[in-house]
């Protein structure tokens, strides 16, 4: 299995309250996404990234900001959360990110997040 | 939306049987690829087509692809019980700057 690991899996919070999630991977993979998935919607991209302080926003970003300091750690940040970004939040990773050969994603476990 | 679509949505067969589960995408594509999901887990990575060749096997999976249709299929054979899960294609759209868009899934139940 790829080394991905996300924290935390679980957390309830409040409506208001900012919430950061955070991805580790141990395989040096170069991209590296951040998805939702809701009942009806399947996954959509929040974020991604291409390389250490290199992002760009997905379908579904507003509300959220993320960060990429080093190679293995990608952090989603909900600066304020609102019930309507209670949803499972999956991390996934990508040694190469074009072309008709590549882009095999590898996921994480997924962090399901309550906002009350 | 860029998200592409899945039928059917849920699908129950007995095992033994084969089941099969369609995609349909909107854009020109580098190339497709089908996941499964287990229920609780991430998504796991099952097989890629590039946007060239027009079937591809691993296994009991078999995976077409028509480019003028915008879709394709994924094909399961004599399933298992332990197949039950979702499955969710995935298009990597040429100029897509790295993005990856998966369609919606299809819950696939296998009776013993």
């Amino acid at each position: 299995d790829a080394g991905i690991t996300q924290s935390p899996r679980h957390k309830v919070t409040e409506t208001g309250t900012p919430v950061t999630l955070r991805c580790h991977q141990t395989e040096n993979h170069r991209y590296m996404y951040w998805y939702r998935q809701d009942p009806g919607h399947g996954l959509r991209l929040i974020h991604y990234s291409y390389g250490v302080k290199d992002t760009d926003k997905g379908e579904v970003s507003d509300g959220y900001s993320v960060s990429r300091s080093k190679t293995e750690d990608f952090l989603l940040t909900l600066e304020s959360a609102t019930s309507s970004q209670t949803s499972v939040y999956f991390c996934a990773i990508s040694e190469s990110g074009g072309g008709t050969n590549t882009g095999e994603l590898f996921f994480g476990e997924g962090s399901r997040l309550t906002v009350l | 939306s860029q998200q592409g679509e899945e039928d059917p949505q849920a699908l129950s067969i007995q095992e033994g049987e084969n089941a099969t589960m369609n995609c349909s995408y909107k854009t020109s594509i580098n190339n497709l690829q089908w996941y499964r999901q287990n229920s609780g887990r991430g998504l796991v990575h099952l097989i890629l087509i590039r946007s060239n060749e027009r079937e591809k096997h691993s296994g009991r999976l078999r995976v077409t692809l028509d480019t003028s249709k915008k879709s394709s299929s994924l094909l399961i054979t004599a399933s298992r019980a332990a197949d039950t899960a979702s499955y969710f294609c995935a298009n990597r759209p040429i100029g897509g700057a790295q993005k990856l868009v998966f369609g919606q899934g299809t819950r696939l139940t296998i009776n013993p």
